[in-house]
């Protein structure tokens, strides 16, 4: 399975635009790329999913470059909100099960 | 909305007791899976099931097992609790398909605490 790697931890303010990049050099011709979000004390929730090219929807964007060997979680205008970990993950395809969770961001957004 | 619960939010059990942890969905979902969660290691896969008795190990299974009789239920057992089984326990939950439909839904989580 492909290993992600992430940043530990990111710093923002209210309003900003965040960018984290998730590495995934051995990222499978069938591999999906998904964003995770984690409140404390409460189970992950699904942000968003791409296979290539850029994928929008109403709470973040995804960029996936055309080499695939990485890709960037584009949250716009952070709120207190968002502070949460952010995880990467990349697997799926093929008729895969398993999803293999790094160890995630963690997203500080402060006023 | 899916729904995935899990039978208690906070457990404290003493050391060398069996102890289970119960997860239930109500989605129909073929797929269940049992992680743990640990501060610097994010979640790391310890069973997963992908039909009814039919499991598979993850990344950590020493010292677990786990029970699929129902489709909608999938329980993690630990058969004598250890210390360094304290952890908070995730259950989650998918379809089987395509990768584009590959969410997993997760439940509230078990924080356990082994004396």
């Amino acid at each position: 399975l492909a290993k992600t790697t992430q940043p530990i931890s990111m710093d923002s303010y209210e309003g900003q635009e965040v960018n984290i990049t998730c590495s995934h050099n051995n990222i499978a011709t069938n591999d999906y790329i998904t964003w995770y979000q984690q409140f404390p004390s409460q189970g992950p929730r699904f942000i968003i999913q791409g296979y290539k090219t850029k994928v929008t929807n109403e709470v973040a964007s995804l960029f996936i470059p055309a080499d695939r060997k990485s890709s960037t979680l584009s949250l716009p205008r952070v709120s207190l909100s968002d502070t949460a970990v952010y995880y990467c993950l990349v697997g799926g395809g093929g008729g895969g099960n398993k999803l293999t969770f790094g160890t995630g961001t963690q997203l500080k957004v402060e006023l | 909305d899916v729904k995935v619960t899990q039978s208690s939010r906070y457990l404290v059990k003493r050391t060398g007791e069996k102890v289970f942890l119960e997860c239930v969905q109500d989605m129909d979902h073929e797929n269940m899976f049992w992680y743990r969660q640990d501060p610097g290691l994010g979640l790391r896969l310890i069973y997963f099931s992908y039909d009814v008795k039919m499991k598979e190990k993850g990344d950590i299974p020493e010292g677990y097992s786990v029970s699929r009789e129902k489709k909608e239920r999938f329980s993690l057992i630990l058969e004598s609790a250890s210390t360094n089984q304290t952890s908070m326990y995730l259950c989650a939950s998918k379809s089987p398909g395509l990768a584009s439909t590959d969410t997993q839904y997760f439940g509230p989580g078990t924080r356990l605490t082994v004396l």
